[in-house]
C-alpha cells in the first residue's frame, strides 16, 4: 500500500518559473509533513515541513500548501534556479514513539536556465 | 556537528556474500533510523534504534539482515548472504530526542550485488 502518493515523476521548469510538486496521503494519523531535496550521490536533506493545523508555510522561495481535507499537499519553488535541480521527495509521518517517515516516489526537477 | 557519516560509500560483493555498513550518527542524537533506497523511489524505512535499543523493524528486514547499535552510538548493518534485490542505497539518519521530527540523512551507502 503506497501511503504517500507523489506526482508529477518528472518536472522540467524554466528559470525564474514556479516549480509546483504534488502529494496525496492515505492515512489521516498523519500529522507531519516535510519535503525533504536530494541531490545525487548524497541523502535526502530536509527542505521545508508542515503540520495539519496550518494551510500553508513559507521559507524563502519555497512555500508548502497543505489541504487537510483533500487529504493533500504540495511544494511550490518560486523564482526557481539552476541550483535547485534535484529529487525531491514529499514525506509524512505519525505521531507515534519513532517517527519514521514514509517518503513519497520522489519528484525529478530539472530547472533550465 | 559534523553531520552523520556512513562507510563505505560504495560496497561492490559477490551474491552470497556477507556485508557489514557502518553509521556514526550525529553525536547526543539518541534515535537512529536505518532505510533504503532503490534507483527511482524514495526512502523506505527499514529499522529504527533508540539509544542501543531496536525497537522496531520494517517487514522489508528480512531473516539475513542484523542491525546493531551498541552503546547507543555508532550503528552496524549487515547483510548475510547477499542478494542481486539488495542492491540499493542503504541510508543512515539520526535526530535529537525531543526534535524527533527532523531527520538528518547521511550520504548512503551504495550496494552493488554482483
Amino acid at each position: 500500500q503506497q501511503q504517500v502518493k507523489q506526482s508529477p515523476q518528472s518536472l522540467i521548469v524554466q528559470k525564474g518559473g514556479i516549480s509546483i510538486i504534488n502529494c496525496a496521503y492515505e492515512n489521516t494519523a498523519f500529522d507531519y509533513f516535510p519535503w525533504y531535496q536530494q541531490f545525487p550521490g548524497k541523502g535526502p536533506a530536509l527542505l521545508i515541513a508542515i503540520r495539519p493545523d496550518v494551510s500553508e508555510k513559507k521559507e524563502g522561495r519555497f512555500t508548502i500548501s497543505f489541504n487537510k481535507s483533500a487529504k493533500q499537499f504540495s511544494l511550490h519553488i518560486m523564482d526557481s534556479q539552476p541550483g535547485d535541480s534535484a529529487t525531491y521527495f514529499c514525506a509524512a509521518s505519525k505521531p507515534t514513539g519513532r517517527r519514521a517517515l514514509t517518503f513519497g516516489s520522489g519528484t525529478r526537477l530539472q530547472v533550465q536556465p | 556537528d559534523t553531520g552523520v557519516s556512513q562507510d563505505p560509500r560504495h560496497k561492490i560483493t559477490k551474491r552470497g556474500q556477507n556485508v557489514t555498513f557502518r553509521c556514526d550518527p550525529i553525536s547526543e542524537h539518541n534515535r537512529l533510523y536505518w532505510y533504503r533506497q532503490t534507483l527511482g523511489q524514495g526512502p523506505e524505512f527499514l529499522t529504527y534504534f533508540q539509544n542501543e535499543a531496536q525497537l522496531e523493524k520494517s517487514r522489508l528486514l528480512s531473516d539475513r539482515f542484523s542491525a546493531e547499535r551498541p552503546k547507543g552510538s555508532f550503528s552496524t548493518l549487515e547483510i548475510q548472504r547477499t542478494e542481486q534485490g539488495d542492491s540499493a542505497m542503504y541510508l543512515c539518519a539520526s535526530s535529537p530526542t525531543g526534535g524527533g521530527e527532523k531527520l538528518f540523512f547521511g550520504s548512503g551507502t551504495q550496494l552493488s550485488v554482483l
